[in-house]
């Protein structure tokens, strides 16, 4: 099985702290993305990446940048963290010449105080 | 603008009974449409998929039915069960560029009551 793992389960930081959400997947997966999860808002895609060192915007990318320097792993940063920014974080791959859907990470969940 | 309508926001069933979960779509060039399932603490989960060359797919007490004019598409957990209680999500994708893009139902809770 494809395993999707984030690096935290829990986090709580302070406003304007940098803060990094690792994901690593294990399947040679070339497309990984980022989503927030909040209550009634559904999943809303942050960012992507369809390969090693790019990056595409999604729906709400603003207040985040994303890094992936290796297929594996695909980190979320949070330039300068705001507490309308405390959520849930998932992280998610799949295969790009497929459309078999995704295999999603257990999430981080963010405070930001 | 929300371009997969996911409805209803919650769901409580009695142990034994029907789920359904309705979804309609705006894009025609959507060409896959999974639902997730995800339970507390967890991510979603891939539960079932179909294509819109197929009316109806079912897997176990889960079917997935399809009406492509009518652009909708909807889960339904035969003989319910407190184990299925859980959020659900719809998604649509198409490709995108390179990959394939999945846009979102907002998700539906469902409670299964013993």
């Amino acid at each position: 099985d494809v395993k999707v793992t984030q690096s935290s389960r829990y986090l709580v930081k302070r406003t304007g702290e940098k803060v990094f959400l690792e994901c690593v997947q294990d399947m040679d997966h070339e497309n990984m993305f980022w989503y927030r999860q909040d209550p009634g808002l559904g999943l809303r895609l942050i960012y992507f990446s369809y390969d090693v060192k790019m990056k595409e915007k999604g729906d709400i990318p603003e207040g985040y940048s994303v890094s992936r320097e290796k297929k594996e792993r695909f980190s979320l940063i949070l330039e300068s963290a705001s507490t309308n920014q405390t959520s849930m974080y998932l992280c998610a791959s799949s295969l790009s010449r497929v459309n078999y859907g995704y295999t999603f990470g257990s999430g981080t969940r963010l405070t930001v105080v | 603008q929300q371009q997969v309508k996911q409805s209803p926001q919650s769901l409580i069933v009695q142990k034994g009974g029907i789920s359904i979960i309705n979804c309609a779509y705006e894009n025609t060039a959507f060409d896959y449409f999974p639902w997730y399932q995800q339970f507390p603490g967890k991510g979603p989960a891939l539960l079932i998929a179909i294509r819109p060359d197929v009316s109806e797919k079912k897997e176990g007490r889960f079917t997935i039915s399809f009406n492509k004019s009518a652009k909708q598409f909807s889960l339904h957990i035969m003989d319910s069960q407190p184990g299925d209680s859980a959020t659900y999500f719809c998604a649509a994708s198409m490709r995108t560029g390179g990959s394939y893009i999945p846009t979102f139902g907002r998700g539906t809770s469902l409670i299964v009551h013993p």
